[in-house]
């Protein structure tokens, strides 16, 4: 029963490098959505999809990419690492099906940029 | 902006007493509400919900009320355990073509039970 899996758990990458943070769901849910969490701070919206082959800007989207070519996966790109990107990357995924709102999230990557 | 308040970045309760956890909103146009419960390196999960057309919603030890005038929300957990403690955040959207995909999230607010 896996839910939401998020790749990796902990990453610190250097100013300027580049990394893909890697989500995949097996509840077959079309929406997906990328969040960051900063210390002492709520959840802020990055990326979301409603379905493969559809992404849309959230609250915070600039130094990010997303793509999402199958149902089950949604990477979240950085393209220029910036010390303004560490935080905690939460994935989560719902269904139009099920009631709604409701957001199944993975476990989080802890990113740091030095 | 913050659309979505939680003032209290903290709480402090006795176990099998009541917890009572607040959030304030600005927007008048959200018409649903969440909370979610975050456990440390563990991602939020759905605690309950409760729409706008309702005052009141109750799911076990979990009761969510919506005072819409004031803009206002509360999480009462009777008797709080020591399970309980975590991160409680306070969410909402609102409904665009039948979902709603934008959530909107407190800051969240640390709930320790004590035995």
């Amino acid at each position: 029963n896996a839910g939401v899996t998020q790749t990796p758990k902990f990453r610190i990458l250097k100013i300027g490098q580049s990394m893909t943070l890697q989500c995949t769901q097996d509840m077959n849910h079309n929406y997906m959505y990328w969040y960051r969490q900063d210390p002492g701070m709520g959840l802020k919206l990055i990326y979301y999809s409603v379905g493969a082959g559809i992404t849309d800007k959230g609250e915070v989207p600039n130094g990010y990419n997303v793509s999402r070519s199958t149902t089950e996966d949604f990477p979240l790109r950085l393209e220029l690492a910036a010390p303004s990107q560490t935080s905690v990357y939460f994935c989560a995924s719902s269904s139009d099906r099920e009631a709604k709102n409701i957001q199944y999230f993975g476990a989080g990557t802890r990113l740091s940029v030095l | 902006d913050q659309q979505v308040k939680q003032n209290s970045p903290s709480l402090s309760v006795q176990e099998g007493r009541i917890s009572i956890l607040n959030c304030d909103y600005t927007n008048s146009m959200f018409d649903y509400f969440l909370w979610y419960k975050k456990y440390p390196a563990e991602g939020p999960t759905f605690l309950i919900s409760i729409s706008s057309i309702k005052d009141k919603n109750e799911d076990g030890r979990f009761t969510v009320f919506l005072n819409k005038s004031a803009k206002h929300l509360s999480l009462h957990i009777v008797p709080s355990q020591p399970g309980d403690s975590a991160v409680y955040f306070c969410a909402a959207a609102t409904v665009y073509g039948g979902a709603t995909n934008k959530l909107i999230f407190g800051t969240g607010t640390l709930l320790a039970v004590q035995p």
